[in-house]
């Protein structure tokens, strides 16, 4: 079973509208969680890095949000663009080095 | 290089055939891994280097999987007798240090028939 999953599998919005994606995991002990965007045909770009300690870091119009109690992610993507169209995959590392990767949400932006 | 850079992007296999994959990772980074991701699949860990260090290979799905990154800097994957199953996109990411940022090549595509 996947130590990190992802949901929804996949959604449809309009430009200009907000969403959320969610990650639960359940791989441990922890030592951070990240989220990473990945457009097809190429590799994964980090887009935040978040430790045990850290609820919430933004880059730009994403807005990741980390609860290590309920072992629970999200990403929040504000004024969606067509760029932003991609799959986003959520990692979860246990150690220094070994990333846990979910399956990811397709994104898919229409104008 | 600005990135990391994989070759080739693209190889088809007969099965059978072995095949050889190249990873360029950032200059000066210590650490090298390499994934396999299946289609609709996210990345799956297969082996990690510390300079030329290989410190975790327990990834690697069969011993007909080998790497080496014998300078501590290009990395090559090498896959003996590929079978179908082994059609995947193989992504090789580098890291500055431990906990940082891991920066991803492109990734090359195979294909075995």
């Amino acid at each position: 079973k996947n130590q990190v999953e992802q949901s929804p599998q996949s959604l449809i919005i309009l430009e200009g509208k907000n969403c959320t994606l969610q990650c639960n995991y359940t791989v441990s002990p922890f030592s951070n969680l990240r989220w990473y965007k990945q457009d097809t045909g190429r590799g994964p770009v980090s887009l935040t890095i978040m430790t045990f300690s850290e609820n919430t870091k933004s880059n730009g119009r994403y807005t990741a949000t980390l609860d290590a109690d309920t072992k629970q992610s999200s990403l929040h993507i504000t004024a969606s663009q067509l760029s932003d169209s991609a799959s986003y995959i959520c990692v979860v590392s246990a150690n220094d080095y070994k990333l846990s990767f979910g399956a990811g949400t397709t994104v898919t932006v229409r104008a | 290089g600005a990135g990391v850079s994989q070759s080739p992007r693209y190889k088809v296999a007969k099965r059978g055939q072995d095949v050889a994959l190249r990873c360029d990772p950032i200059s000066g980074h210590v650490s090298l891994f390499w994934y396999q991701q299946a289609l609709g699949q996210g990345p799956e860990f297969l082996t990690y280097f510390q300079n030329e260090a290989q410190l975790d290979k327990s990834g690697l799905p069969s011993d007909r999987f080998f790497a080496e990154r014998p300078e501590g800097s290009v990395s090559t994957l090498k896959i003996q007798r590929t079978q179908q199953e082994d059609s995947a996109v193989y992504l090789c990411a580098s890291e500055a240090g431990a906990s940082d940022t891991q920066y991803f090549g492109p990734g090359t595509r195979l294909t075995v028939l």
